[in-house]
């Protein structure tokens, strides 16, 4: 039974369109996470949200939106995407802020 | 800016010898730091974490140990194989906040 869930595993897809990633967990938490992974392997803050509210939020174009319905799912609305956004995108959650459970990550790629 | 210093990038060791990486951090009000184990594909995964108020954890061949004033923190592995290579990344959390600022990385490689 997956803790940190993540749809989809890959998505392939043009410039100039609009698309959505799915993360929901299991473990109670209260926290969850957008975290970008660039191709040096550099892990970047987006956003987070602790039951719901949104608590941080990076400079990062506002062509991305994040959504949480509740405090066991956070989505990730990325439009008129750009070759530049290819990248492995993580969710994470954890109780506070001690110790994240990472998702498996969403390799995007934008051609 | 707050920030954290990672190195090496890459370390190669034997199989059975002893692996150091050594994180810094700037913002000293800092208060836990966590590292992270990434196989190649797969997620970022917490493999041990130090909070201010202890100097050294150890959980079976990984130690941590933190020097808050020199703002220094390493990761020890002791009788290394070849299943700990991977990417090694060190955090901080930054005070008040839940965000953890991620080093650079540091890529491990165990030979056989």
């Amino acid at each position: 039974d997956t803790a940190v869930s993540q749809t989809p595993k890959y998505l392939v897809t043009q410039m100039g369109n609009d698309k959505s990633i799915k993360c929901e967990q299991n473990l109670g938490h209260d926290t969850m996470y957008w975290y970008k992974q660039d191709s040096k392997k550099f892990l970047k803050i987006m956003f987070s949200y602790n039951n719901k509210e949104l608590i941080i939020n990076e400079t990062v174009p506002n062509r991305f939106s994040p959504k949480s319905p509740d405090k066991a799912h956070l989505n990730l609305h990325i439009n008129s995407l750009e070759l530049g956004d290819s990248a492995v995108y993580f969710c994470a959650s954890s109780q506070e802020f001690y110790g994240y459970t990472f998702g498996s990550g969403t390799r995007l790629t934008v051609v | 800016g707050e920030n954290v210093e990672q190195h090496p990038s890459t370390l190669s060791v034997q199989e059975g010898d002893s692996a150091v990486i050594k994180c810094t951090y700037s913002d000293s009000a800092s208060n836990y730091f966590p590292w992270y184990k990434q196989e190649l594909g797969k997620r970022p995964q917490l493999i041990i974490d130090i909070r201010s108020n202890v100097g050294e954890k150890k959980d079976q061949r990984i130690a941590v140990t933190l020097n808050k004033t020199a703002k220094h923190f390493s990761l020890h592995i002791t009788e290394t194989q070849p299943e700990d290579s991977a990417v090694y990344f060190c955090a901080a959390t930054l005070s008040g906040t839940y965000k953890y600022i991620f080093g650079t990385g540091t890529r491990l490689k165990v030979l056989a």
